[in-house]
Protein backbone atom coordinates (compact mmCIF):
# COMPACT_ATOMS: atom_id res chain seq x y z
CA UNK A 1 0.00 0.00 0.00
CA UNK A 2 1.01 3.68 -0.01
CA UNK A 3 3.58 4.81 2.18
CA UNK A 4 4.80 8.23 3.01
CA UNK A 5 8.21 7.69 5.48
CA UNK A 6 9.95 10.64 7.04
CA UNK A 7 13.40 10.30 8.57
CA UNK A 8 14.48 10.70 11.00
CA UNK A 9 12.07 9.96 13.50
CA UNK A 10 13.34 12.28 16.19
CA UNK A 11 15.85 15.02 16.21
CA UNK A 12 17.50 16.83 19.20
CA UNK A 13 19.33 19.94 18.18
CA UNK A 14 20.76 22.63 20.04
CA UNK A 15 19.36 25.90 20.06
CA UNK A 16 21.15 28.06 16.72
CA UNK A 17 21.81 24.46 15.08
CA UNK A 18 20.12 23.69 11.79
CA UNK A 19 17.59 20.68 11.40
CA UNK A 20 16.68 18.84 8.56
CA UNK A 21 14.07 16.64 7.68
CA UNK A 22 13.17 14.00 5.06
CA UNK A 23 10.12 13.11 3.36
CA UNK A 24 10.01 9.71 0.81
CA UNK A 25 6.61 8.52 -0.79
CA UNK A 26 6.39 5.40 -2.32
CA UNK A 27 4.20 7.11 -4.79
CA UNK A 28 4.14 9.99 -7.31
CA UNK A 29 2.31 12.93 -5.96
CA UNK A 30 1.14 15.40 -7.50
CA UNK A 31 1.44 18.19 -4.52
CA UNK A 32 2.50 17.96 -0.92
CA UNK A 33 1.81 19.75 2.09
CA UNK A 34 3.60 20.27 5.56
CA UNK A 35 2.16 20.25 8.98
CA UNK A 36 3.83 21.51 12.60
CA UNK A 37 2.33 20.19 15.41
CA UNK A 38 3.30 21.92 19.07
CA UNK A 39 3.54 19.19 22.02
CA UNK A 40 0.14 18.75 22.94
CA UNK A 41 -1.41 20.62 20.11
CA UNK A 42 -2.84 19.77 16.84
CA UNK A 43 -1.86 19.87 13.20
CA UNK A 44 -1.32 23.09 11.49
CA UNK A 45 -0.29 24.11 8.00
CA UNK A 46 2.56 25.14 6.85
CA UNK A 47 3.00 25.01 3.29
CA UNK A 48 1.85 23.25 -0.26
CA UNK A 49 4.57 22.35 -2.69
CA UNK A 50 2.70 21.42 -6.36
CA UNK A 51 5.69 21.80 -8.88
CA UNK A 52 8.77 19.22 -9.48
CA UNK A 53 11.88 20.81 -8.05
CA UNK A 54 10.11 23.65 -5.85
CA UNK A 55 11.63 25.59 -3.98
CA UNK A 56 9.54 27.83 -1.05
CA UNK A 57 11.05 29.59 1.98
CA UNK A 58 9.09 31.25 4.95
CA UNK A 59 11.88 32.90 7.13
CA UNK A 60 14.33 30.11 8.70
CA UNK A 61 12.24 27.71 6.80
CA UNK A 62 13.06 26.05 3.35
CA UNK A 63 10.34 23.66 1.67
CA UNK A 64 11.78 21.29 -0.91
CA UNK A 65 9.73 19.03 -3.92
CA UNK A 66 11.82 16.63 -5.54
CA UNK A 67 12.44 16.78 -9.15
CA UNK A 68 10.31 13.06 -9.36
CA UNK A 69 7.62 14.38 -7.14
CA UNK A 70 8.33 11.22 -4.45
CA UNK A 71 10.58 13.08 -1.70
CA UNK A 72 10.20 16.30 0.17
CA UNK A 73 12.33 18.39 2.56
CA UNK A 74 11.99 20.84 5.19
CA UNK A 75 14.82 22.61 6.17
CA UNK A 76 15.27 24.93 9.46
CA UNK A 77 17.93 27.18 10.05
CA UNK A 78 19.69 28.37 13.09
CA UNK A 79 16.59 26.58 15.26
CA UNK A 80 14.91 28.33 18.51
CA UNK A 81 12.68 26.69 20.82
CA UNK A 82 9.60 27.74 19.08
CA UNK A 83 10.27 25.37 16.57
CA UNK A 84 10.19 22.48 18.72
CA UNK A 85 6.89 19.96 17.94
CA UNK A 86 6.56 17.15 15.43
CA UNK A 87 6.59 17.70 11.58
CA UNK A 88 4.39 15.72 9.04
CA UNK A 89 4.91 15.93 5.35
CA UNK A 90 1.39 14.61 3.55
CA UNK A 91 0.28 14.35 0.25
CA UNK A 92 -3.12 13.12 -1.59
CA UNK A 93 -3.91 9.40 -1.06
CA UNK A 94 -4.16 7.25 -4.44
CA UNK A 95 -7.71 7.38 -5.65
CA UNK A 96 -8.94 9.34 -2.89
CA UNK A 97 -9.81 12.71 -2.10
CA UNK A 98 -7.96 13.15 1.39
CA UNK A 99 -4.73 13.62 2.69
CA UNK A 100 -2.06 10.10 3.79
CA UNK A 101 0.56 11.49 6.48
CA UNK A 102 3.86 10.79 6.59
CA UNK A 103 4.95 9.33 10.11
CA UNK A 104 6.40 12.82 11.23
CA UNK A 105 9.73 14.41 12.56
CA UNK A 106 10.05 14.92 15.92
CA UNK A 107 12.05 18.15 17.21
CA UNK A 108 13.64 18.80 20.62
CA UNK A 109 15.52 22.40 20.73
CA UNK A 110 18.12 22.02 23.53
CA UNK A 111 18.63 26.12 24.74
CA UNK B 1 -13.78 33.32 15.11
CA UNK B 2 -14.15 31.05 12.26
CA UNK B 3 -12.76 27.29 13.16
CA UNK B 4 -13.20 24.21 14.09
CA UNK B 5 -14.77 23.20 17.75
CA UNK B 6 -14.16 19.43 18.85
CA UNK B 7 -15.70 18.22 22.16
CA UNK B 8 -14.86 16.77 24.59
CA UNK B 9 -11.42 17.80 25.15
CA UNK B 10 -10.75 15.12 27.24
CA UNK B 11 -13.09 11.33 27.72
CA UNK B 12 -13.07 8.55 30.14
CA UNK B 13 -15.17 5.24 28.73
CA UNK B 14 -15.35 1.68 30.31
CA UNK B 15 -14.68 -0.93 27.82
CA UNK B 16 -18.28 -2.30 26.34
CA UNK B 17 -19.04 1.51 26.10
CA UNK B 18 -20.12 3.66 22.71
CA UNK B 19 -19.04 7.21 23.11
CA UNK B 20 -19.43 10.16 20.30
CA UNK B 21 -16.86 12.86 19.69
CA UNK B 22 -18.25 16.08 18.44
CA UNK B 23 -17.26 17.65 15.60
CA UNK B 24 -18.74 21.27 14.42
CA UNK B 25 -16.81 23.83 12.06
CA UNK B 26 -18.32 27.21 10.84
CA UNK B 27 -15.43 27.78 8.12
CA UNK B 28 -18.28 26.55 5.44
CA UNK B 29 -16.08 23.60 4.07
CA UNK B 30 -17.63 20.74 2.29
CA UNK B 31 -15.09 18.21 3.15
CA UNK B 32 -14.23 17.34 6.72
CA UNK B 33 -12.01 14.42 8.03
CA UNK B 34 -11.84 12.20 11.48
CA UNK B 35 -8.46 11.09 12.34
CA UNK B 36 -6.31 9.16 15.10
CA UNK B 37 -3.16 9.77 16.66
CA UNK B 38 -1.42 7.40 18.60
CA UNK B 39 1.67 8.22 21.22
CA UNK B 40 4.61 9.25 19.09
CA UNK B 41 2.84 8.49 15.67
CA UNK B 42 1.68 9.99 12.80
CA UNK B 43 -2.27 10.40 11.40
CA UNK B 44 -4.31 7.84 10.55
CA UNK B 45 -7.59 8.78 8.81
CA UNK B 46 -10.91 7.35 9.97
CA UNK B 47 -13.32 8.65 7.55
CA UNK B 48 -13.96 11.18 5.81
CA UNK B 49 -16.93 13.28 4.13
CA UNK B 50 -17.29 15.60 1.18
CA UNK B 51 -21.13 16.14 1.12
CA UNK B 52 -24.16 16.26 3.14
CA UNK B 53 -25.46 12.79 3.93
CA UNK B 54 -22.52 10.97 2.10
CA UNK B 55 -19.03 9.99 3.60
CA UNK B 56 -16.38 7.05 2.92
CA UNK B 57 -14.38 4.92 5.38
CA UNK B 58 -10.38 5.99 5.62
CA UNK B 59 -7.86 3.15 6.30
CA UNK B 60 -8.89 2.42 10.23
CA UNK B 61 -12.90 2.86 10.02
CA UNK B 62 -13.64 -0.41 11.86
CA UNK B 63 -15.36 -0.02 14.94
CA UNK B 64 -15.88 3.53 14.39
CA UNK B 65 -19.35 4.70 12.96
CA UNK B 66 -20.33 8.66 11.15
CA UNK B 67 -23.01 10.66 10.46
CA UNK B 68 -23.07 14.12 8.42
CA UNK B 69 -26.48 15.44 8.65
CA UNK B 70 -25.47 19.15 8.40
CA UNK B 71 -22.38 20.64 6.55
CA UNK B 72 -21.46 22.18 10.02
CA UNK B 73 -21.28 19.07 11.67
CA UNK B 74 -19.35 15.78 11.52
CA UNK B 75 -19.82 13.54 14.74
CA UNK B 76 -17.63 10.26 15.27
CA UNK B 77 -18.74 7.39 17.34
CA UNK B 78 -16.35 4.92 19.05
CA UNK B 79 -18.54 1.55 19.35
CA UNK B 80 -17.35 -0.96 21.96
CA UNK B 81 -16.05 -2.80 18.85
CA UNK B 82 -13.25 -0.86 18.59
CA UNK B 83 -10.39 -3.10 20.26
CA UNK B 84 -7.96 -0.32 21.43
CA UNK B 85 -10.00 2.98 21.45
CA UNK B 86 -7.60 4.98 23.63
CA UNK B 87 -5.83 7.42 21.43
CA UNK B 88 -6.31 11.29 20.26
CA UNK B 89 -8.84 12.18 17.54
CA UNK B 90 -8.75 15.02 15.30
CA UNK B 91 -11.09 16.38 13.61
CA UNK B 92 -10.01 18.37 10.35
CA UNK B 93 -12.49 20.31 7.27
CA UNK B 94 -11.22 21.39 3.94
CA UNK B 95 -12.16 23.31 1.45
CA UNK B 96 -13.09 20.74 -1.61
CA UNK B 97 -11.15 21.10 -4.92
CA UNK B 98 -9.99 18.89 -7.31
CA UNK B 99 -7.71 17.25 -4.92
CA UNK B 100 -7.69 17.62 -0.78
CA UNK B 101 -6.59 20.87 0.32
CA UNK B 102 -5.51 22.18 3.20
CA UNK B 103 -6.65 20.52 6.25
CA UNK B 104 -8.18 22.96 9.07
CA UNK B 105 -8.03 21.14 12.46
CA UNK B 106 -9.47 21.36 15.51
CA UNK B 107 -7.77 20.79 19.44
CA UNK B 108 -8.57 17.36 19.07
CA UNK B 109 -10.39 15.03 21.73
CA UNK B 110 -8.55 12.59 24.01
CA UNK B 111 -9.99 9.63 24.68
CA UNK B 112 -9.27 7.22 27.37
CA UNK B 113 -10.88 3.69 27.82
CA UNK B 114 -10.40 1.87 31.76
Amino acid sequence: GQQVMQIPQYQHVQEGEDFTTYCNSSTTLSNIQWYKQRPGGHPVFLIQLVKSGEVKKQKRLTFQFGEAKKNSSLHITATQTTDVGTYFCAGPKTGANNLFFGTGTRLTVIP
Amino acid sequence: DGGITQSPKYLFRKEGQNVTLSCEQNLNHDAMYWYRQDPGQGLRLIYYSQIVNDFQKGDIAEGYSVSREKKESFPLTVTSAQKNPTAFYLCASSILGAGPGELFFGEGSRLTVL
